[in-house]
């Protein structure tokens, strides 16, 4: 299994500021992936967080809302940028280890508001 | 595209009660079917988890049988705790297999003594 440390854990942020989430795993693991919650909705697939290169978005998602950076293979960071109420949110890690979809793990997650 | 439906909350049960949480699924192909659990506090964990038709995950007392002709995934227990008490989650992942998961809205449980 996979541990997966998710700072910070909550945070409260003004309109046009940005805010980095970071995240570390405690093994090396193959693929990272950024989701977030919003208030009363299911978890969406933000992008994909790849080693060495840039991520790959899922539709509505740009890079220039959601930088992310994934130096090595332990860690990853989300940037939620010019941030408004909207971005309000939970923004979760995964990480995926071995060759199958069941082997994904999760982190506790970042509560983020912004006024 | 594919997508995953589930029953809306909060549940609220005695315990003892017997659970069912619905799931339905629209997908193209043949996706990998799960349930995910997050307790207060903490996050995301795979509950149980079913790969084909017919196929059936359990895990902790919790079933859910992969029916491919309703395309349903529901969740059951027969006696729930006070310990169950958490969100769960339905999902698929497509036939691609990349570990992308697509979730429905999450169920919030809440069982009392």
């Amino acid at each position: 299994s996979a541990v997966i440390s998710q700072k910070p854990s909550r945070d409260i942020c003004q309109r046009g500021t940005s805010l980095t989430i970071q995240c570390q795993v405690d093994s090396q693991v193959t693929m990272m992936f950024w989701y977030r919650q919003q208030p009363g909705q299911s978890l969406t697939l933000i992008a994909t967080a790849n080693q060495g290169s840039e991520a790959t978005y899922e539709s509505g998602f740009v890079i220039d809302k959601f930088p992310i950076s994934r130096p090595n293979l332990t860690f990853s960071t989300l940037t939620v940028s010019n941030m408004s109420p909207e971005d309000s949110s939970i923004y979760l890690c995964s990480a995926r280890t071995g060759g199958s979809a069941e082997k994904l793990f999760f982190g506790s997650g970042t509560q983020l508001s912004v006024l | 595209g594919d997508s995953v439906t589930q029953m809306e909350g909060p549940v609220t049960l005695s315990e003892e009660a017997f659970l069912t949480i619905n799931c339905t699924y629209t997908a193209t192909g043949y996706p990998s079917l799960f349930w995910y659990v997050q307790y207060p506090g903490e996050g995301l964990q795979l509950l149980l988890k079913a790969t084909k038709a017919d196929d059936k995950g359990s895990n902790k007392g919790f079933e859910a049988t992969y029916r491919k002709e309703t395309t349903s995934f529901h969740l059951e227990k027969g006696s729930v705790q006070v310990s169950d008490s958490a969100v769960y989650f339905c999902a698929l992942s497509g036939s691609s297999n990349t570990g992308k998961l697509i979730f429905g809205q999450g169920t919030t449980l809440q069982v009392k003594p």
